[in-house]
């Protein structure tokens, strides 16, 4: 069964800071779907970027970049120079995409992103 | 465009009470799938519809349950409420196809007393 590991609960740091949230994850198919997501106060999950399994090149967007290593299942988010409006809990998903799962996505436990001014 | 909507987003309840929930997804999505999120159990996969149908279920019991109209509205039930039922339901939306990006709406927060 698919399974989503995020081992830090809650990472607190200082505004400008550069920060890494991790994210590991199992699966036995081959082709599968990566997700990050957002989740502000309101509640709402915000996509951020989605990577299927036969593309591990890296890719930035701003102060935001992910890092794709299939050898180590892992599929880690970098913020870099922080600012207090990234404080959120931010969740990694997975998706198998197979017709007995459909669209179902398996997530994180989430990792609460503190940042102070 | 417009967002997926989710209607109402908040909710107070009764033990043994039903609740309905509602989702408008985003115009030209054909699926939506519904989650739950408590602070023991995070975010879990309840259900998804397409086409009116049930493509996928999580492992819920059968007090949980959904339809999606014609028009993909999809609204969800849950009968004989506990008070663990007391969670964040998020509703998301996608195209159609399994591999497709879901978009979640604002979630309803359920409270049973």
């Amino acid at each position: 069964a698919q399974k989503v590991t995020q081992a830090q609960t809650e990472i607190s740091v200082v505004e400008k800071e550069d920060v890494t949230l991790d994210c590991v994850y199992e699966t036995r198919d081959t082709t599968y779907y990566l997700f990050w997501y957002k989740q502000p106060p309101s509640g709402e999950l915000v996509f951020l970027i989605r990577r299927n399994s036969f593309d591990e090149q890296n890719e930035i967007s701003g102060r935001y970049s992910w890092n794709f290593q299939k050898s180590t299942s892992s599929f880690n988010f970098t913020i870099t120079a922080s600012q207090v409006v990234d404080s959120a809990v931010y969740f990694c998903a997975l998706s198998e995409a197979r017709e007995t799962s459909g669209s179902r996505l398996t997530f994180g436990e989430g990792t609460q992103l503190t940042v102070n001014p | 465009k417009a967002g997926v909507t989710q209607t109402p987003r908040y909710l107070i309840k009764t033990r043994g009470q039903q609740v309905t929930l509602s989702c408008s997804p985003i115009s030209g999505h054909r699926s939506v799938s519904w989650y739950q999120q408590t602070p023991g159990q995070g975010l879990q996969f309840l259900f998804e519809y397409f086409s009116e149908t049930q493509r996928n279920k999580g492992n819920f019991p059968g007090r949980f349950s959904g339809r999606q109209f014609s028009n993909s509205r999809s609204e969800m039930n849950v009968s004989t409420l506990e008070l663990g039922d007391s969670a964040l339901y998020l509703c998301a939306s996608s195209l159609g196809q399994r591999t497709d990006t879901q978009y979640f709406g604002p979630g309803t927060r359920l409270t049973v007393l």
